[in-house]
């Protein structure tokens, strides 16, 4: 098994250009997080989907579009990418059922805007 | 905002127990604690939960206060590996609740 997997791993944009980060995971979990850490932070909530076809705001959701593609896949989008996004972006993949407490997390995207 | 409380940086001998104290002092009674560390800048990692009783397993110890306002995390034998950030986090478990990360501890191995 994989895990969780990000692509890209890094990324610079210009601002105001657009993009899409990627995560997938092969776990059959239910449920998916998009995390952001600025330097010397913890993680702080994005978006989320508890299961296929919802997805919720976090705590920083401004600037972002989520896409839960499929079961397997949960993508970020950056509409007009800013400055203030430079950031390091972590995917998350839960199960829901109550025997299972863990949140697997993917290697990071570092996105740099320029 | 993070419900728990954590020294900022803790500095540990190789080979001593490392011992990572966390304040809850609101945490609720369907609240779980968890631990999870972030090894330099890779994806957090989960160490280890408890509701309110004492565990135990491969990779820590968690001692949960009988009122369950605190909690300490114990690495038994910390090496240089077990350096990193390691979060204390309180949240009801609902399957697919998000966790709430605060800025957790930076624990130092030192050889």
């Amino acid at each position: 098994n994989a895990g969780v997997t990000q692509t890209p791993k890094f990324q610079v944009l210009k601002t105001g250009q657009s993009m899409t980060l990627q995560c997938a995971q092969d776990m059959n979990h239910n449920s998916m997080y998009w995390y952001r850490q600025d330097p010397g932070m913890g993680l702080r909530l994005i978006y989320y989907s508890a299961s296929e076809g919802t997805t919720d705001k976090g705590e920083v959701p401004n600037g972002y579009n989520v896409s839960r593609l499929n079961k397997r896949e949960f993508s970020l989008r950056l509409e007009s990418a800013a400055p203030s996004q430079t950031s390091v972006y972590f995917c998350a993949s839960s199960a829901r059922d109550r025997t299972n407490h863990e949140q697997f997390f993917g290697p990071g995207t570092r996105l740099t805007v320029l | 905002d993070a419900k728990t409380t954590q020294p900022p940086s803790m500095d540990c001998a190789e080979g001593r127990a490392a011992n990572l104290p966390c304040n809850h002092s609101t945490i609720s009674g369907n609240e779980y604690v968890y631990w999870y560390r972030q090894i330099h800048s890779q994806g957090p990692q989960y160490i280890i939960h408890g509701l309110k009783n004492n565990e135990t397993n491969e990779m820590a110890s968690l001692i949960i206060t009988e009122d369950r306002k605190s909690s300490t995390l114990i690495l038994p034998h910390a090496t240089l590996r077990d350096t990193a950030v390691y979060y204390c986090i309180v949240r009801p478990f609902s399957g697919n609740t998000p966790l709430v990360f605060g800025k957790g501890t930076r624990l130092s191995v030192i050889a």
